[in-house]
């Protein structure tokens, strides 16, 4: 069965203060890891998309890394505007391709 | 910009009652899928269509939901009847198909008294 594990649940950072968020999984089969930010009350915001191991994507604070077994989202000194839940996702192979979520890590930064 | 529409936004709605979703995607995208979310949790995929034909639909309660997506554009999600424990929000999304990623609608938040 496909797993997506999220952590921590939880991450407080004063403003500036960096860190990263682990998305490990176990997919048939990956065809790509997804990374979303989701604001309360909204729908998920596509951020990212990985193929392969040792691919890394960037947009301002935030950088995506990929390996065999799990994705890392970094955010480097990051403001209060970036608190959100962020969710990563894999695509598995197969017909159907399914989406399957992890629980998603809520990050608060406070100013 | 080009967005998945979903309406509506908000439903409140009581136990035994039928309640119903709809979901336009992006033009041209293929694939459309039905999730659930539950406060502090991800997304739980309900059903996924590839043009008109489900594709998955192994946890969607069947007894309860229903989906459509009569001419492969829009798509209507039923409950009937609800029951509390369906609250939730009701997400829509789509993407061209193969392997991209999917974007989201805003979502139908569901409340069931």
């Amino acid at each position: 069965e496909d797993q997506v594990t999220q952590s921590p649940e939880a991450l407080r950072l004063q403003e500036g203060e960096s860190s990263s968020l682990n998305c490990s999984y176990t997919v048939s089969g990956l065809r790509g890891l997804f990374w979303y930010r989701q604001d309360p009350g909204k729908g998920p915001e596509f951020l990212f998309t990985l193929y392969s191991a040792g691919e890394e994507k960037e947009k301002e604070r935030l950088k995506a890394t990929l390996t065999k077994k799990e994705s890392f989202l970094h955010i480097t000194a990051p403001k209060p505007e970036d608190s959100a839940t962020y969710l990563c996702a894999a695509r598995r192979a197969g017909s159907a391709r399914q989406l399957t979520f992890g629980s998603g890590t809520q990050l608060t930064v406070l100013p | 910009e080009a967005e998945v529409a979903q309406s509506p936004r908000y439903k409140i709605t009581e136990k035994s009652q039928a309640v119903a979703f709809w979901c336009d995607p992006i033009s041209g995208h293929a694939t459309l899928y039905w999730y659930r979310q539950i406060l502090g949790q991800g997304p739980e995929l309900l059903v996924q269509f590839q043009d008109e034909s489900v594709v998955d639909d192994s946890q969607l309660p069947k007894d309860r939901f229903s989906a459509e997506r009569l001419k492969g554009v829009d798509s209507t999600l039923k409950i009937q009847p609800a029951e509390l424990g369906d609250s939730a929000m009701y997400l829509c999304a789509s993407s061209p198909g193969g392997v991209t990623e999917a974007f989201f609608g805003q979502g139908t938040r569901l409340t069931v008294v």
